[in-house]
């Protein structure tokens, strides 16, 4: 057990829908990443916050935002979903999140868009 | 371009057969390489991180080394349980920020 809480494990929805996934951080880290995993594109970083503020981003399309809340947990909304966005979403932890240091990663939430 | 190649795409080793798996990497300033392995239906969990060129870290049956432009993981006598799919990492900056790169992975199959 990573420590790294992510609800729901699974979500069905439809197309043009919006879903929010929803991840607590181990405890004590301050950092959180979340990355998206399809069988075409591999694990792709999304975006990282770090104690409530948002410190780098990555292939994170326009539809999707996410936020860290003063508790450390965080969200990431996804909205007018497409076909194509059906993956594996993996929330991450870490310390500090300054790099070189290892991230836990929790179980994922598995979205399908029908 | 930032890049992270991984081979072979998938194994297939019989128990005690011995292997090494390769992430062949280009990047501009590397900050650290990291190993992952990933069992199906959970998150990726870490191994190993090596930072400089001919550093060696090793941990039960797997060993992973780096040099200027790959990092091998060796994987010694390996058990039916050794099977996940390996994910190596680099680490780079964008900007003021430090984020992981994933490779495609390695996914290891052992045969008892």
């Amino acid at each position: 057990d990573s420590g790294v809480t992510q609800t729901p494990k699974h979500l069905i929805t439809a197309t043009g829908q919006r879903v929010t996934l929803r991840c607590s951080p181990r405890s004590g880290d301050l950092s959180v990443y979340w990355y998206q995993q399809s069988l075409d594109q591999g694990l792709q970083f999304l975006i990282q916050y770090y104690n409530g503020e948002e410190r780098a981003k990555g292939n994170i399309l326009e539809r999707f935002s996410a936020q860290q809340f003063p508790d450390l947990h965080s969200e990431l909304n996804l909205s007018s979903l497409e076909l194509g966005d059906s993956a594996l979403y993996f929330c991450a932890s870490s310390t500090t999140g300054t790099g070189g240091e290892k991230l836990f990663f929790g179980s994922g939430t598995q979205l399908s868009v029908l | 371009e930032d890049q992270v190649t991984q081979s072979p795409e998938a194994l297939r080793l019989q128990e005690g057969e011995s292997s090494s798996l390769n992430c062949s990497y280009t990047v501009s300033g590397l900050r650290g390489l990291f190993w992952y392995r990933q069992d199906p239906g959970k998150g990726p969990e870490f191994l190993f991180t090596l930072y400089s060129a001919g550093e060696e870290k090793e941990k039960e049956r797997l060993k992973a080394t780096l040099t200027k432009k790959e990092s091998f993981l060796h994987i010694t006598a390996p058990k039916p349980e050794d099977s996940a799919t390996y994910l190596c990492a680099v680490q780079i900056t964008r900007g003021s920020a430090r984020q992981l790169t994933f490779g495609s992975g390695t996914q290891l199959t052992v045969l008892p």
